[in-house]
C-alpha cells in the first residue's frame, strides 16, 4: 500500500520544455506540499496546498505552477525548464503542521 | 525569518556508541520541531518530533531534547547500528500566514562497525 507516490521517478529533459510531475496520497491527509532538493542536499518548501487550496507560495519562479484537482492528488507543472532547475523534488503528505509522509521523489535532470 | 543550523555536518561513530547533532533556530514563535532520516537515494522519513511545550521525547533508541531559553534542539542516538547511517535533518516550524518547516542543512551520519 503505496502512501504517497509520484511519477515519473526519473526525468530527463532539454532546456525550454515544458514538463509536469504527478503525486497522489491515499492517507486522507488534508495537506499536501512540493520540496525541492537540490545537489548539497538540502530541502526548501515550495508550496503547500490544504483541501485544494494553496496556503504557502514560497519565492518560487512563476515558470512553476502547482495543481491541486482534489485533496488526493496534487501535481507540479515546470515552464521553459532551465539548467538550475535540476533536483530531485519530493511530494509529501500530512494531516498536522509538518510533512508526515514523503513521496519516492522525481530527479529532474535538464540538459 | 527563521534560520535553522545544524551541526555538525558529517559525523562518524563506532557501532553500537551514541551519535547528538545540534540545531539551533532564530524564531523564538517556533514551536515544532521535526527530525527527518534520508537514506542514501530514499525519501525522507519523519522519525521523532516535540513541540515546544514539552523537554524531552523519547523513542527506543531515539530521543529529541529542546531548550526554549537556548533556541537548540539535539537528537541523540543510542546503541547506534549500521541502518542508522543516512542524512538527517532537524526542522522548525514557522508561522508566515500558514505554518511551514525551515529545514537545516543535514547531517550525514557514518555507523562504522
Amino acid at each position: 500500500d503505496t502512501a504517497v507516490s509520484q511519477t515519473p521517478k526519473y526525468l530527463v529533459t532539454q532546456m525550454g520544455n515544458d514538463k509536469s510531475i504527478k503525486c497522489e496520497q491515499n492517507l486522507g491527509h488534508d495537506t499536501m506540499y512540493w520540496y525541492k532538493q537540490d545537489s548539497k542536499k538540502f530541502l526548501k518548501i515550495m508550496f503547500s496546498y490544504n483541501n485544494k487550496e494553496l496556503i504557502i507560495n514560497e519565492t518560487v519562479p512563476n515558470r512553476f505552477s502547482p495543481k491541486s484537482p482534489d485533496k488526493a492528488h496534487l501535481n507540479l507543472h515546470i515552464n521553459s525548464l532551465e539548467l538550475g532547475d535540476s533536483a530531485v523534488y519530493f511530494c509529501a503528505s500530512s494531516q498536522g503542521p509538518a510533512p508526515q509522509y514523503f513521496g519516492p521523489g522525481t530527479r529532474l535532470t535538464v540538459t | 525569518g527563521e534560520n535553522v543550523e545544524q551541526h555538525p555536518s558529517t559525523l562518524s561513530v563506532q557501532e553500537g556508541d551514541s551519535a547528538v547533532i545540534k540545531c539551533t533556530y532564530s524564531d523564538s514563535a517556533s514551536n515544532y520541531f521535526p527530525w527527518y532520516k534520508q537514506e542514501l537515494g530514499k525519501r525522507p522519513q519523519l522519525i521523532i518530533d516535540i513541540r515546544s511545550n514539552v523537554g524531552e521525547k523519547k523513542d527506543q533508541r531515539i530521543a529529541v531534547t529542546l531548550n526554549k531559553t537556548a533556541k537548540h534542539f539535539s537528537l541523540h542516538i543510542t546503541e547506534t547500528q549500521p541502518e542508522d547511517s543516512a542524512v538527517y535533518f532537524c526542522a522548525a516550524s514557522v508561522t508566515q500566514g500558514a505554518q511551514k518547516l525551515v529545514f537545516g542543512q543535514g547531517t550525514r551520519l557514518t555507523i562504522n562497525p
